[in-house]
C-alpha cells in the first residue's frame, strides 16, 4: 500500500515556540493532504484541507493564523503550530489523497505535541 | 447531535469470538463509508471500503451499509488478540469535498 510519512512523531516544546511538522507521501503524488487533529479517546477532527499550489481551507473554528499551512508540492505538506500554548497539546494526524476517489486515502503515523 | 455516532466501548470479547461495530449517521448526504482500525498513537489503516448500500467482505472482516436506517456495521470473524485496537467509522459526501467525518472510535480489547 501507498506510504505516508509524517515526521516527527512525537515533540516537546516550551509554550511560546513554534513547531513544524511534515507531512510525505513516498510513492505516489497527492493531490490534496488533510490535517486532523485527535484529542484523547476522541475521534480525529479536520483542521485543515491543503491542494498543492493553492492556499489551504480552514474549518470553522480553526485558526489559520495559528496552524499555518505550506502544500508546495505535490509530495509534501506542513504544518506549522505558531506560538503553541498547552491547548494545543495533541495528537496531528495527515493523510494524503492519490487520485479522486474517497478510499485511495492514506494516514501518516501522527504527531504528538506536548507544549509545556 | 453529532454527524456519526459510535459507542466508545470498551469492547471485551475472547478470542475466537464474532466482533459487531456500528455507527449511526445522520446525514443521509453520504455515500462513501469506511472502516479503520487504529493502534494507540498510530495513524489510522483503511479496512474496509464500501459506496452505498449493501455487504462487503474481505477475509475475516465484513462491511455492511444500511442508508435507509443510517446505519453501518463492521463484523470481525474469528477476532485475535492482535485485532484489540479503536476502530473507527468514517464517511464521505459524494461531492468534490474528500475529507472524511469520523465516529469516535470503538475500542476493541480481544482476551486470549
Amino acid at each position: 500500500g501507498a506510504v505516508v510519512s509524517q515526521h516527527p512523531s512525537w515533540v516537546i516544546c516550551k509554550s511560546g515556540t513554534s513547531v513544524k511538522i511534515e507531512c510525505r507521501s513516498l510513492d505516489f503524488q497527492a493531490t490534496t493532504m488533510f490535517w486532523y487533529r485527535q484529542f484523547p479517546k476522541q475521534s480525529l477532527m479536520l483542521m485543515a484541507t491543503s491542494n498543492e499550489g493553492s492556499k489551504a481551507t480552514y474549518e470553522q473554528g480553526v485558526e489559520k493564523d495559528k496552524f499555518l499551512i505550506n502544500h508546495a508540492s505535490l509530495t509534501l505538506s506542513t504544518l506549522t503550530v505558531t506560538s503553541a500554548h498547552p491547548e494545543d497539546s495533541s495528537f496531528y494526524i495527515c493523510s494524503a489523497q492519490r487520485g479522486h476517489r474517497g478510499e485511495k486515502l492514506f494516514f501518516g503515523s501522527g504527531t504528538q505535541l506536548s507544549v509545556l | 447531535q453529532k454527524e456519526v455516532e459510535q459507542d466508545p466501548g470498551p469492547l471485551s470479547v475472547p478470542e475466537g469470538a464474532i466482533v459487531s461495530l456500528n455507527c449511526t449517521y445522520s446525514n443521509s448526504a453520504f455515500q462513501y463509508f469506511m472502516w479503520y482500525r487504529q493502534y494507540s498513537r498510530k495513524g489510522p489503516e483503511l479496512l474496509m471500503y464500501t459506496y452505498s448500500s449493501g455487504n462487503k467482505e474481505d477475509g475475516r472482516f465484513t462491511a455492511q451499509v444500511d442508508k435507509s436506517s443510517k446505519y453501518i456495521s463492521l463484523f470481525i470473524r474469528d477476532s485475535q488478540p492482535s485485532d484489540s485496537a479503536t476502530y473507527l467509522c468514517a464517511m464521505s459526501l459524494d461531492t468534490g469535498r474528500r475529507a472524511l467525518t469520523f465516529g469516535s472510535g470503538t475500542r476493541l480489547q480481544v482476551q486470549p
